[in-house]
């Protein structure tokens, strides 16, 4: 079954630091494009990053220099290194798959994990 | 940043009727547009992509149109499943950007 599962989520101080990961199954990470998209409580979605096949990463403009996306062929999982944590980025994060062909359209998403900045 | 503007922003309509969903384009985004479907405590569903092409396993009653600028969903006859927010989301620059949604409500 193709499947995302994210985990990682927590409660964090603001300024710091948590690593997200999203382990997929039923296809490879190194093979697919691959976003995080965010949706802060009773809020729309907004996208955070991709990582392309080749290995290049975009970013929205507000996690450039504090978000990291990643990946690891040997254990078929995607990361979200978050630095510098804000309030503002108190979310649930959903990873998600290119659809074949139109890779920027997500087709596959995970359940989320919530992220929650607060001293 | 190509800012996305959906509306409306809620829609009521009663099952078995016809519900139009709107979504513009700040700048032109060409035919890179997708739709998609979120339920309370769901992840988003993928329905449309290419502006007008159903994704896997979407029912026929679900139809996309536009390009450029105006986008349309249409739902030919809603179904209780369909009670939903819907969101929009252009890929045609960065950064990719969404809609603010609409939520259809049960009339």
């Amino acid at each position: 079954e193709v499947q995302l599962v994210e985990s990682g989520g927590d409660l964090v101080q603001p300024g710091g630091s948590l690593k997200l990961s999203c382990a997929a199954s039923g296809f490879t990470v190194n093979s697919n494009y691959l976003s995080w998209v965010r949706q802060a409580p009773g809020k729309g979605l907004e996208w955070v990053s991709v990582i392309y096949i080749d290995g290049s990463t975009y970013y929205a403009d507000s996690m450039k220099g504090r978000f990291t996306i990643s990946r690891d062929s040997s254990e078929n999982t995607l990361f979200l290194q978050m630095n510098s944590l804000r309030s503002e980025d108190t979310a649930v994060y959903y990873c998600a798959r290119g659809l074949m062909g139109t890779p920027l359209a997500s087709d596959i998403w995970g359940q989320g994990t919530m992220v929650t900045v607060s001293s | 940043e190509i800012v996305m503007t959906q509306s409306p922003a809620t829609l009521s309509v009663s099952p078995g009727e016809r519900a139009t969903l709107s979504c513009r384009a700040s700048q032109s985004v060409s035919r890179s547009l997708a739709w998609y479907q979120q339920k309370p405590g769901q992840a988003p569903r993928l329905l449309m992509y290419g502006a007008f092409t159903r994704a896997t396993g979407i029912p026929a009653r679900f139809s996309g149109s536009g390009s450029g600028t105006e986008f349309t969903l249409t739902i030919s006859s809603l179904q209780s499943e369909d009670f939903a927010v819907y969101y929009c989301q252009q890929y045609n620059n960065w950064p990719l950007t969404f809609g603010g949604g609409t939520k259809v409500e049960i009339k």
